[in-house]
C-alpha cells in the first residue's frame, strides 16, 4: 500500500499569502497518478489537480500542482478567503487507492 | 450537471447490514467507473472500494473485503454498497464517486451517514 503523508498538518495564513502544500508517498506513484481535492466543512471533497499538474474544469489558476516518483506539491498563489479548507493528495495508480491524511489551511 | 445522489443510510446495530444506493444522472453513467469513499466523523478520506463500467470487475479495501459487495445497475444509472456483517468501525459519511482505478474522482455526492451502533 502506498502511503501517503502530507505536511504540514495545519497552517495558518493570511489572505493574499502564497500558500505551499506537500504530500510524500513512501514509493513512487506511477504516471503521476496524483490528485489533489479541496473539502469545506459539510461539503464533498471537490477535486482541484489531477495527474499531478493538470487544474479540474473550473479551478482557478491560483491553484497549482507539481512534483513526480514520490514528491508532490500544491501551491496556492494568493489565498482567497475561499481558499481555507482541508486539502487531500490521493494516488489513484495503485490499489489501493490512499489519500494523505489532509492539511488544514487556517486563517492566520 | 453531474448529479449523485446517495440514499439508504441509517443507525444500524453491531452484525446488522445496510444497501447504499447512488443515483446518478448528468453524465453517461455506464462509461465511468464508479467507487464508495468514506469519511468517519472529523476524520479523512478512505477509500473503500469501486467497480468497472461492466460491473465485471470489483475491488475493495481489505477492511471490507468478504463483507462489503459493490455492484451496479447500469439501465438504472444507479450504484449499490451491500454492507453485512457492520462494525462500529464503519460509522461514518459514504461518498459516492464517480471515478478512480486509474482515474481521479472526478465528482462527488453529499454522502449518506452510516452510524453502527448499539
Amino acid at each position: 500500500e502506498i502511503v501517503l503523508t502530507q505536511s504540514p498538518g495545519t497552517l495558518s495564513w493570511s489572505p493574499g499569502e502564497r500558500a505551499t502544500l506537500s504530500c510524500r508517498a513512501s514509493q513512487s506513484v506511477s504516471s503521476s497518478y496524483l490528485a489533489w481535492y479541496q473539502q469545506k466543512p459539510g461539503q464533498a471533497p471537490r477535486l482541484l489537480i489531477y495527474g499531478a499538474s493538470s487544474r479540474a474544469t473550473g479551478i482557478p489558476d491560483r491553484f497549482s500542482g507539481s512534483g513526480s516518483g514520490t514528491d508532490f506539491t500544491l501551491t496556492i498563489s494568493r489565498l482567497e478567503p475561499e481558499d481555507f479548507a482541508v486539502y487531500y493528495c490521493q494516488q489513484y495508480g495503485v490499489s489501493p487507492w490512499t489519500f494523505g491524511q489532509g492539511t488544514k489551511v487556517e486563517i492566520k | 450537471e453531474v448529479q449523485l445522489l446517495e440514499s439508504g443510510g441509517g443507525l444500524v446495530q453491531p452484525g446488522g447490514s445496510l444497501r447504499l444506493s447512488c443515483a446518478a444522472s448528468g453524465f453517461t453513467f455506464s462509461a465511468y467507473v464508479m467507487s464508495w469513499v468514506r469519511q468517519a466523523p472529523g476524520k479523512g478520506l478512505v477509500w473503500v472500494s469501486s467497480v468497472s463500467t461492466s460491473g465485471g470487475t470489483t475491488y475493495y479495501a481489505d477492511f471490507v473485503k468478504g463483507r462489503f459487495t459493490i455492484s451496479r445497475d447500469n439501465s438504472k444509472n444507479t450504484l449499490y454498497l451491500q454492507m453485512n456483517s457492520l462494525r462500529v468501525d464503519d460509522t461514518a459519511l459514504y461518498f459516492c464517486a464517480k471515478g478512480l482505478i486509474h482515474m481521479p474522482v472526478w465528482d462527488w455526492g453529499q454522502g449518506t451517514l452510516v452510524t453502527v451502533s448499539s
